[in-house]
């Protein structure tokens, strides 16, 4: 079974503070990404990286950075929290076909005091 | 940009109900569409998906779907719902091209009374 870890279930963070949350799959998988849920808004989509040392921005970029300098580890940077970084951070990640299923991990929930 | 809507934000059934969780995406071009839920305290985990071929495609636990490309619509259904079904309901839309990732909607939560 593919596995995608998070390193951390929850986290608190200081406004101002540099946070990095890592995320790696055992599967080989080409794609990886990051969303966050926040209720009444769904999934909405960070970054997305199809290989190694690539980045695409997603909808919602604003605050944050990527970094995939291994295939299997994609990390998130919040360069300096701030409160409405607040939320549930779901990594992902999927084989390079389009028509395959993202196999996500099992969230960080972020809290910015 | 692409979005993709669903319908209903919250949706109350009992059991035996039928449901059926409307989706619509703005894209011209081809799609692949998913169905992905996510039950209390768990990881989102894929129901059923579409990418060609019949446009009826059944998924776990007695969902299916259906593709109505003229409508721009991939809406979830099933026939009885059970308690269990209780969770919410995300649809998702990669357009067929290179560069692309799953777009989201925003959720429908589903609450089934026993």
């Amino acid at each position: 079974d593919v596995k995608v870890t998070q390193s951390s279930r929850y986290l608190v963070k200081r406004t101002g503070e540099k946070v990095f949350l890592e995320c790696v799959q055992d599967m080989d998988h080409e794609n990886m990404f990051w969303y966050r849920q926040d209720p009444g808004l769904g999934l909405r989509l960070i970054y997305f990286s199809y290989d190694v040392k690539m980045k695409e921005k997603g909808d919602i970029p604003e605050g944050y950075s990527v970094s995939r300098e291994k295939k299997e580890r994609f990390s998130l940077i919040l360069e300096s929290a701030s409160t409405n970084q607040t939320s549930m951070y779901l990594c992902a990640s999927r084989p390079g076909q389009a028509n395959e299923k993202l196999f996500f991990g099992s969230g960080t929930q972020l809290s910015v005091l | 940009a692409q979005s993709v809507s669903q319908h209903n934000h919250h949706v109350i059934l009992s059991e035996a109900a039928s449901l059926e969780l409307g989706c619509n995406y703005s894209y011209g071009g081809t799609v692949n569409l998913f169905w992905y839920v996510q039950y209390p305290g768990q990881h989102l985990q894929l129901l059923l998906k579409y990418f060609s071929g019949d446009p009826l495609v059944k998924g776990i636990k007695g969902f299916e779907a259906e593709f109505i490309k003229s409508k721009f619509s991939f809406n979830l259904r099933k026939p009885s719902v059970q308690w269990s079904d209780t969770a919410e309901y995300f649809c998702a839309v990669k357009p067929n091209q290179a560069g692309t990732a799953l777009i989201f909607g925003k959720g429908t939560t589903l609450s089934v009374s026993s």
